[in-house]
């Protein structure tokens, strides 16, 4: 069955604070693995995105990492800022066209 | 990154009425579309996939009849929810494919909320 779960659910921390995020995925075949970040109200917008082969990827203070073998992906976050708050949605792409996404963490950055 | 627009971004309206929404690909064009309903602390579930020139291929369990998809061009998708009634309020989203080399890839739009009232 193909499966993108992606812990924690929620995750609270304080502006400054680096944190990581998670994602486990049973997806086959694999295309392609991508976070999008999802402000509240707005479409998701594309983070980073890593093929089998890449083993880690950054992009300013995002950085996400592959491990195909284990199927586990993850997301850090350096130096949060309040505008970091959002959920965070693990997507990995099955072929052509077709996305299999995570349930997602939301991230609230506090003051 | 290419870019996706949707309007309206917001729309009320009563039991029963039909409310259209549009998809633009703004800067590339997107031989496929898709359609996507989000509910509340929920991640986005396909709705349908639509192809321009050809009729839209709806995921299981979702009513043709009532969420008519039209893709008359390159650049445009739109989505129809006809007679709509206060369960069809969502968070509605769409995105556009394009292809670059042998990579796909997804852009999603800012989304359009729709409430029933």
């Amino acid at each position: 069955k193909n499966q993108v779960e992606q812990s924690p659910q929620s995750l609270i921390i304080l502006e400054g604070k680096n944190c990581t995020l998670q994602c486990n995925y049973t997806v086959s075949p694999f295309s392609n693995l991508r976070w999008y970040k999802q402000d509240t109200g707005r479409g998701p917008v594309s983070l980073t995105i890593m093929t089998f082969s890449e083993n880690t990827k950054s992009n300013g203070r995002y950085t996400a990492t592959l491990d195909a073998d284990t199927k586990q992906s993850s997301l850090h976050i350096t130096a949060s800022q309040l505008s970091d708050s959002a959920s965070y949605i693990c997507v990995v792409y099955k072929g052509a066209q077709k996305l299999v996404f995570g349930q997602g963490t939301r991230l609230t950055i506090n003051p | 990154g290419a870019v996706v627009s949707q309007h309206p971004s917001r729309v009320i309206c009563k039991s029963g009425t039909s409310v259209k929404i549009e998809c633009r690909s703004l800067d590339f064009q997107a031989t496929t579309m898709f359609w996507y309903r989000q509910f509340p602390k929920q991640s986005l579930m396909l709705m349908a996939t639509s192809n321009e020139g050809s009729k839209a291929t709806y995921e299981q369990g979702v009513e043709k009849d009532k969420f008519l998809i039209n893709h008359a061009s390159l650049t445009l998708s739109t989505l129809t929810v006809t007679s709509a009634h206060p369960e069809d309020s969502s968070f509605y989203i769409c995105s556009a494919n394009e292809r670059e080399g042998y990579t796909d890839t997804q852009y999603f739009g800012p989304g359009t909320r729709l409430t029933v009232l």
